[in-house]
């Protein structure tokens, strides 16, 4: 079965450090991976994507398939980055269904 | 303007009572979902419809049925709220082939 897991529950840092959010996925055929963004009081939103391989807000994810994962990352952490982000996978028989960790809260503190 | 909306926003209710969500979107997408938010914000998807065919169907109760009228709208219907079913439900939308989902704002549902 696809799973992702998201092993932090809780991601606080420092503005201006560095931030790294962990995702690993179990899925024997080739995933789609993505990351999504929930800021707080606004609706969930697609922040990238591993096909597209670009940079949004200065986070950039690569896709290590002998380690299966997608971590995100962005080299200097914003405050206006606080917010739950989701890793998502989906298979290509899924019909679109999204598969989520259970998401990563960032708490940027000045 | 909004691109998907649900309605209401939020939803107090008894247990026992049936309720309904609904869902709109004006992007012209062929696909929509339902997806529930536990209180762990755990996120995991219920229905989805296509052209107004059911795709996909979760393990979820049959007191939950999705109705796609349209294909710019995709509403929920719940029967014999149960406090489990406590969430936030969030409706999504998708061109099929581009895989980007666009969400609602979500509905808060609160069963006492």
């Amino acid at each position: 079965a696809q799973r992702v897991t998201q092993p932090e529950k809780l991601l606080s840092v420092f503005k201006g450090a560095p931030v790294e959010l962990k995702c690993n996925y179990s899925y024997s055929g080739s995933p789609e991976l993505f990351w999504y963004v929930q800021y707080s009081r606004q609706r969930l939103q697609l922040l990238l994507r591993h096909i597209s391989r670009e940079s949004i807000k200065g986070f950039t994810a690569d896709l290590n398939k002998g380690e299966t994962s997608f971590h995100l990352k962005k080299p200097f952490a914003q405050e206006e980055d606080s917010a739950m982000y989701y890793c998502a996978l989906m298979t290509t028989d899924s019909w679109g269904k999204l598969q989520f960790g259970a998401g990563t809260q960032v708490v940027v503190t000045p | 303007d909004t691109a998907v909306s649900q309605t209401p926003k939020y939803l107090v209710t008894q247990m026992g009572n049936d309720k309904s969500i609904k869902c709109e979107q004006n992007l012209g997408h062929d696909t929509m979902y339902w997806y529930k938010q536990d209180s762990k914000k755990f996120l995991k998807i219920m229905f989805s419809y296509n052209n107004k065919e059911l795709i996909i169907n979760e393990t979820v109760p049959n007191r939950f049925s999705p109705k796609s009228p349209d294909k710019a709208h995709l509403n929920l219907h719940i029967n014999s709220l149960e406090l489990g079913d406590s969430a936030v439900y969030f409706c999504a939308s998708a061109r099929l082939a581009s895989h980007e989902q666009f969400f609602g704002p979500g509905t808060r549902l609160t069963v006492l």
